[in-house]
């Protein structure tokens, strides 16, 4: 089956302007995640979805938003790009339902975001 | 408060040889661990994975770990490494007392970038 599909792979802004991230999970799929990838921070979590409600939130600032869709799509919003807002952004799905802990992640290739 | 390091920012090794890269981890309840990869360009793979079973976890590609709960450490190793294992490896922690509220929140090493020379 179809692994986490993200859209688009490579995005160039410029400070201020504003952009939406895509995530499609695995089918079947109700949990999304996304994360930041920088080389500086590292990995960090940004937000987790289930069933349309956001679970859990990172330390990041209001500019960082997200939402998930009955079809479980998953699309994160940064407003007012900063020069630090480029990285590499990484979704990722899970089968698991919150009693079972299940948390396995896949993830997919990612979404580049440079701001010049 | 969880929490994940990871020893060795680089390690090189030679095709054939073994491959071990560390990793130390701090959680206030029992952790499930994991070893991702990331190739260039490319998401993370799930290499193996820790929930409390058996403490030797064998995982894709060969690799193994070992959880040991006295040293707080879940090092990842390969008997004989291969040119296509080049790649950063992560090691994770999730609490386990997130599981009730959350699904995925992972806290990641730094990662390790492995080298093999031929």
């Amino acid at each position: 089956k179809a692994g986490v599909t993200q859209t688009p792979r490579y995005l160039i802004k410029t400070r201020g302007q504003q952009v939406t991230l895509s995530c499609s999970p695995i089918s079947g799929h109700r949990s999304v995640s996304w994360y930041q990838q920088t080389p500086g921070q590292g990995l960090q979590f940004l937000f987790e979805y289930f069933s349309e409600t956001q679970r859990n939130k990172g330390n990041f600032p209001g500019r960082f938003s997200g939402r998930q869709f009955s079809n479980s799509r998953s699309e994160m919003n940064v407003s007012t790009l900063e020069l630090g807002d480029s990285a590499l952004y990484l979704c990722a799905s899970s089968s698991g339902q919150p009693s079972s802990g299940a948390n396995v992640l896949t993830f997919g290739a990612g979404s580049r975001l440079t701001v010049l | 408060a969880q929490s994940v390091t990871q020893l060795d920012s680089h390690v090189s090794v030679s095709e054939g040889t073994p491959v071990l890269l560390r990793c130390n981890y701090s959680s206030s309840y029992s952790p499930s661990l994991f070893w991702y990869v990331q190739h260039p360009n490319k998401g993370l793979q799930l290499l193996l994975k820790y929930t409390s079973a058996a403490t030797l976890v064998k995982g894709i590609n060969g690799f193994e770990a070992e959880f040991k709960k006295s040293e707080t450490s879940f090092h990842l190793t390969k008997p004989s490494a291969h040119m296509s294992d080049a790649a950063e490896y992560f090691c994770v922690v999730s609490d386990r007392r997130d599981r009730g509220s959350t699904l995925g929140r992972l806290y990641f090493g730094r990662g390790t970038q492995l080298t093999v020379w031929p």
